[in-house]
């Protein structure tokens, strides 16, 4: 079954400090890999997305992520984090069909 | 911007009530999505649609039913609301023809069941 694994819960960085988010995902195939965004009372926002290609996809808001496929792993990166990012952030997968599984989440406090 | 709505955004009901969440988009998609989201589980796959008048469940549906008698608007009914349904919902829709096409969402409808 596949299965969305965002290790940390919560993440606490600086203002100007880089930032790496974690996800594992469990899947037979390639997958189709998400991110999104979600600031207090929004909704989701698509920061960005991987269905194939280069394996370092770039996003909106300065945010890149790189898919790993030896280690599993969508890792979304910021080489220097603005206090505007704070907010929740949820890695997807998708088997190409409708289905998304949603990782639990990783909120990101900015200090100032 | 996908052009999605819902109403109402917040909501008070109490246990036993019926209550119906509307999302309407206006740009024709075909797939249409139902999501709750509560903390400690991400989303969760209530109901989706693909079509007008067709609908399948999601991996959390018991308690639900959905309608879509419109290409633009997708109804989540509670027939008789529990207090483990207070949650926020979450409508989306894909774009284009295909279910594997990007997922964008609503601004969410936050229900509380007293």
């Amino acid at each position: 079954a596949q299965s969305v694994t965002q290790p940390d819960i919560h993440i606490t960085v600086s203002e100007g400090a880089s930032l790496e988010l974690r996800c594992n995902y469990s899947y037979g195939a390639t997958p189709y890999l998400f991110w999104y965004v979600q600031s207090p009372g929004q909704g989701l926002q698509l920061l960005l997305k991987y269905f194939s290609g280069d394996t370092l996809v770039q996003g909106i808001k300065g945010f890149e992520a790189e898919f790993k496929r030896s280690q599993s792993s969508f890792n979304l990166r910021k080489p220097s984090v603005h206090w505007s990012d704070a907010a929740e952030y949820f890695c997807a997968v998708s088997s190409g069909t409708y289905k998304y599984i949603f990782g639990t989440g990783t909120r990101l406090k900015v200090l100032a | 911007d996908a052009g999605i709505t819902q109403s109402p955004r917040h909501k008070v009901t109490e246990t036993g009530t019926p209550v119906t969440l509307r999302c309407h988009q206006t740009e024709n998609h075909r797939y249409m999505y139902w999501y709750r989201q509560d903390p400690g589980h991400g989303l969760r796959l209530i109901h989706y649609s693909y079509g007008v008048k067709d609908t399948d469940k999601g991996e959390v549906s018991d308690g639900y039913s959905v309608s879509r008698s419109k290409t633009e608007d997708f109804l989540l009914t509670l027939e008789s609301a529990t207090s483990s349904q207070t949650s926020v919902y979450f409508c989306a829709i894909s774009e284009g023809e295909e279910s594997s096409e990007t997922q964008y969402f609503g601004p969410g409808t936050r229900l509380l069941v007293l």
